[in-house]
C-alpha cells in the first residue's frame, strides 16, 4: 500500500528557508503527479504547487510564487518542498500529495502526518 | 483567482442528514473534490468528480455540482462524521487547486 514518509519537524527563525522531504513507496513513484499542501492553524487546507511525473515541470500557488522551490529525486522515490523567506504566516503541517490516478493533477490523496514547520523567532 | 465560499460550520442531530454546500462562479462546469479532515489526521478525500466515493467512505456520504453550488450530503449522522469538510476544485485558468474555506460539522 502506499505509504510516505516524511522528514522531522523543524523549527526555523524568519527570514529562514526549510527543505521538506516526503519519501513514497507502494506505488509506481513516476507514473504520479504530487501536491504539496499546508494546513495552518486558522487557515484551513492551502495548496503550494505540484510537480508533474517527469519531474520537469511545476506549477506554483501564485501567492507562494517565487519563494516555493519543488524538486524530485526518482532514484529514491522523494519528492522535496523548500520554502524561503519564512515568516510566522509560513507555521503550519506540510503534506505532500499524491495525484488520484496515474497522469491525473486535479485531485490528490494526502498522505501521512505531514511535516510540522515552526517559524519563530 | 477562482474562489470557493462554504458555510464555516454546520450542527447536526446523530441520524439526521448534513449538507454542506460549496459556491462558485459556474461551479457545475467543473469537477468537486471533498477533503474531510479529523483532528490530528491527515485529510481524506471523500468524494471526487462530483459524485463518486472512494473505497472504503460509507455510502452515507454522496456529492452533487450544478450550477453555482456543489454540495456534500451526509446521511445517518454519526458522531465519528465530525470533522472539518472541504471542497476543491482544479482551476484550469489559472492551473491552480482551490480549496474551499471549510465546514466544521458538529454532531449534537
Amino acid at each position: 500500500q502506499v505509504q510516505v514518509v516524511y522528514s522531522g519537524t523543524e523549527v526555523k527563525k524568519p527570514g529562514a528557508s526549510v527543505k521538506v522531504s516526503c519519501k513514497a513507496s507502494g506505488y509506481s513513484f513516476t507514473n504520479y503527479f504530487m501536491h504539496w499542501v499546508r494546513q495552518t492553524p486558522g487557515r484551513g487546507l492551502e495548496w503550494m504547487g505540484v510537480i508533474n511525473p517527469s519531474g520537469d515541470t511545476t506549477t506554483y500557488a501564485r501567492r507562494l510564487q517565487g519563494r516555493v522551490t519543488l524538486t524530485r529525486d526518482a532514484s529514491t522515490s522523494t519528492v522535496f518542498m523548500e520554502l524561503s523567506r519564512l515568516t510566522s504566516d509560513d507555521t503550519a503541517v506540510y503534506y505532500c500529495a499524491r495525484g488520484w490516478q496515474p497522469g491525473r493533477h486535479d485531485v490528490f490523496s494526502i498522505w501521512g502526518q505531514g511535516t510540522l514547520l515552526t517559524v519563530s523567532s | 483567482s477562482y474562489v470557493l465560499t462554504q458555510p464555516p460550520s454546520v450542527s447536526v442531530a446523530p441520524g439526521q442528514t448534513a449538507t454542506i454546500t460549496c459556491g462558485g462562479n459556474n461551479i457545475g462546469t467543473k469537477s468537486v473534490h471533498w477533503h474531510q479532515r479529523k483532528p490530528g489526521q491527515a485529510p481524506v478525500v471523500v468524494v471526487y468528480d462530483d459524485t463518486d466515493r472512494p473505497s472504503g467512505i460509507p455510502e452515507r456520504f454522496s456529492g452533487s455540482n450544478s450550477g453555482n453550488t456543489a454540495t456534500l450530503t451526509i446521511s445517518k449522522v454519526e458522531a465519528g462524521d465530525e470533522a472539518d469538510y472541504y471542497c476543491q476544485v482544479w482551476d484550469s485558468s489559472s492551473d491552480e487547486v482551490v480549496f474551499g474555506g471549510g465546514t466544521k460539522v458538529t454532531v449534537l
